[in-house]
């Protein structure tokens, strides 16, 4: 068991170009979420999934963010049309549902808008 | 009625000495409080968890303590040392069989002196 890992790390792009953001979570782990901390602020709640299925989006997540969780493994997060706003990290998480309330987190990756 | 609200915001304190970090919430349908211990440039890191039928947790140096009718819980380091040099964070969980989200407060950068 490795833990999540996330990729990359760090990404420098440019207003309105696309991002995408990949996590890895522990296997077995049914249920992933996906969480924004800007400096100085705990993460808050963007989404999360139980398998593949999303089953909730903060109302942080505009429509120019879409994650997806194909066959209920790895997961992704794209921005498109990225602001200076989305500046941030963008942490994964992932649990065992329905009873396992620890979440583990990845590393994070830094985004800067320029 | 989402928030967790936490402070201080910042804490320096000696080698040797009790940390201590409160938080309050009101949403009485959080069912497990969790402190988390975050690294500059790193993901959160599950420190200990309570939940509401118990008053106090200990592992180690860190304790919690948790009034259920004030709706208020604190973290307490003891023996702090230079390596607890962090920021932390409380956090509230929405039930798993509901989201299972988690529910930050706005972190406590603590810094202990040699």
């Amino acid at each position: 068991d490795t833990g999540v890992s996330q990729d990359p790390r760090h990404k420098i792009t440019k207003r309105g170009q696309n991002v995408t953001f990949r996590c890895d979570p522990i296997s077995e782990h049914n249920r992933l979420y996906w969480y924004r901390q800007t400096l100085g602020q705990g993460p808050e709640f963007l989404t999360y999934f139980q398998n593949e299925a999303q089953l909730e989006k903060s109302r942080l997540l505009s429509d120019r963010f879409s994650a997806e969780r194909p066959k209920g493994s790895f997961s992704t997060l794209e921005i498109q049309r990225t602001e200076q706003g989305d500046s941030a990290m963008y942490l994964c998480a992932s649990s065992v549902g329905q009873g396992g309330e620890t979440q583990y987190f990845g590393p994070g990756t830094r985004l800067l808008v320029l | 009625q989402q928030q967790v609200k936490q402070s201080p915001q910042s804490l320096i304190v000696q080698k040797g000495g009790i940390s201590i970090i409160n938080c309050a919430y009101e949403n009485t349908a959080f069912d497990y409080f969790p402190w988390y211990q975050q690294f500059p440039g790193k993901g959160p890191a599950l420190l200990i968890a309570i939940r509401p039928d118990v008053s106090e947790k200990k592992e180690g140096r860190f304790t919690i303590s948790f009034n259920k009718s004030a709706k208020q819980f604190s973290l307490h380091i003891m023996d702090s040392q230079p390596g607890d040099s962090a920021t932390y964070f409380c956090a509230a969980s929405i039930p798993p069989s509901n989201t299972g989200k988690l529910i930050f407060g706005q972190g406590t950068t603590l810094q202990v002196k040699p």
